[in-house]
């Protein structure tokens, strides 16, 4: 069965750009009819949305982080990618990479997680 | 965006208790609507798809009903392991939103 796993530095420096890295295993980012998502959760908070790629490199973002977020997709590495710019303590999080269903949009498979700390 | 609101944000419940929680959309997302299930320092698992599909392996005492802006999400009988904080989540459109949360404790 599909995997997920997020990966990349802990700590980031204010107006640093932040970068992850998902890991998909156990079949190909390139089969199925699947977006690749990022959502984040700040401590004690709940879940945000922050954007989805699909395989062909079609993007969406959530407007409140287009102006600072690309995500980029490498399907020989079957992996998908996160970058943040210009990242404040407000982007302290937990992020997480999810995968789903293009026809529905439910998130059927998720990573465990990552916390990401904004900190000079 | 499409704001989703659940209520209520927190309840108390014993063991066996039957369990409701209510999500509300600000405008029409047809059936595009899932719930999930978060426990302490953990992913989010998803419970229920399209309102009121069973995702496979999910306990048979959870079920999902609604359609259009109101949505519930029952658990017939509440177990130990069903203490956690719940989610919805729209897919209608993009910016994809999730409801607040309700935190089921145990009573």
């Amino acid at each position: 069965q599909v995997q997920l796993q997020e990966s990349g530095p802990g700590l980031v420096k204010p107006s640093q750009t932040l970068s992850l890295t998902c890991t998909v295993s156990g079949g190909s980012i390139s089969s199925g009819n699947y977006y690749w998502n990022w959502i984040r959760q700040p401590a004690g908070k709940g879940l945000e949305w922050i954007g989805r790629i699909y395989t062909s490199g079609s993007t969406s973002y959530n407007p409140s982080l287009k102006s600072r977020v690309t995500i980029s997709v490498d399907t020989s590495k079957n992996q998908f990618s996160l970058r943040l710019s210009s990242v404040t303590a407000a982007d302290t999080a937990v992020y997480y990479c999810a995968r789903d269903v293009a026809a529905a949009g439910h998130m059927d498979v998720w990573g465990q997680g990552t916390t990401v700390t904004v900190s000079s | 965006d499409i704001q989703m609101t659940q209520s209520p944000s927190s309840l108390s419940a014993s063991v066996g208790d039957r369990v409701t929680i209510t999500c509300r959309a600000s405008q029409s997302i047809s059936s595009f609507l899932s719930w999930c299930q978060q426990k302490p320092g953990k992913a989010p698992k998803l419970l229920i798809y399209a309102a009121s599909s069973l995702q496979s392996g999910v306990p048979s005492r959870f079920s999902g009903s609604g359609s259009g802006t109101d949505f519930t999400l029952t658990i017939s009988s509440l177990q130990p392991e069903d203490f956690a904080t719940y989610y919805c989540q729209q897919s209608y459109s993009t910016p994809r939103t999730f409801g607040q949360g309700t935190k089921v404790e145990i009573k």
